[in-house]
């Protein structure tokens, strides 16, 4: 079967930097996305990687490992309004979005 | 970007009622998506709704339970049908939204939060 795993809830403290850790088992590879949704609001595209490596965006940065099954989204400078669920999803041979669950970001000051 | 409204924002129904939910998008966009999102759950695809064709429902859904109607390019409709409990959920209507560095971004409605009785 088809497996997106990604912690279920994270905390960190306003300022700080964390990493929200993807790990994933497809049916092929093509693409990974991350997406951020705030409570009662609809999911919005973060990131895209498609090649190993490390993509940058201003405060948030996405990393891929297509040998290891696994990304990670990583935000500097954490602000109160960073408090989000964090979608990962990857695009299967078939070019078919298979979603984690989320991860729900809480930020305290 | 596209922006995507969807209505009813939130609904309280009776076991065994049916409802209608409504997505409207400002540009003609040929494909659009219904999902559902159950409480600490993933996004699960329920169908792809076609202009001018029926739509294609994924592994899991039926058009008996899950009717959708795409009369024209900017809107298409999802109904719940017989809800039961287990219909509790929100369900967003998706757009492609075009391709960045080859890649096809989805973009969101609000959602429908519905909870059945």
């Amino acid at each position: 079967g088809q497996n997106i795993d990604q912690p279920t809830e994270m905390t960190a403290t306003e300022g700080a930097i964390v990493q929200i850790n993807c790990t994933y088992q497809t049916s092929g590879f093509n693409g990974l996305f991350w997406y951020q949704q705030h409570a009662g609001e609809a999911p919005t595209f973060l990131s895209y990687n498609v090649l190993d490596g490390l993509e940058e965006k201003g405060r948030f940065s996405s990393f891929l490992s297509r040998s290891k099954g696994y990304s990670y989204l990583l935000l500097k400078e954490l602000q109160m309004k960073d408090s989000a669920s964090y979608l990962c999803a990857v695009r299967d041979s078939n070019y078919q979005l298979i979603w984690g669950a989320g991860t729900k970001l809480i930020i305290k000051p | 970007s596209a922006v995507i409204s969807q209505k009813p924002s939130r609904d309280i129904c009776q076991r065994g009622t049916s409802l209608t939910i409504q997505c409207q998008v400002d540009s003609q966009v040929t494909m659009m998506f219904w999902y559902r999102q159950q409480p600490g759950q993933s996004l699960t695809l329920i169908a792809t709704a076609n202009q001018g064709s029926e739509a294609t429902y994924e592994s899991g859904f039926v058009i008996d339970k899950f009717p959708i109607s795409r009369p024209n390019l900017t809107f298409s409709t999802l109904t719940v049908s017989n809800m039961s409990p287990e219909d509790s959920s929100i369900y967003l209507c998706s757009v492609t939204e075009g391709q960045i560095t080859g890649a096809n971004v989805l973009t969101f409605g609000a959602g429908s939060r519905l909870t059945v009785l």
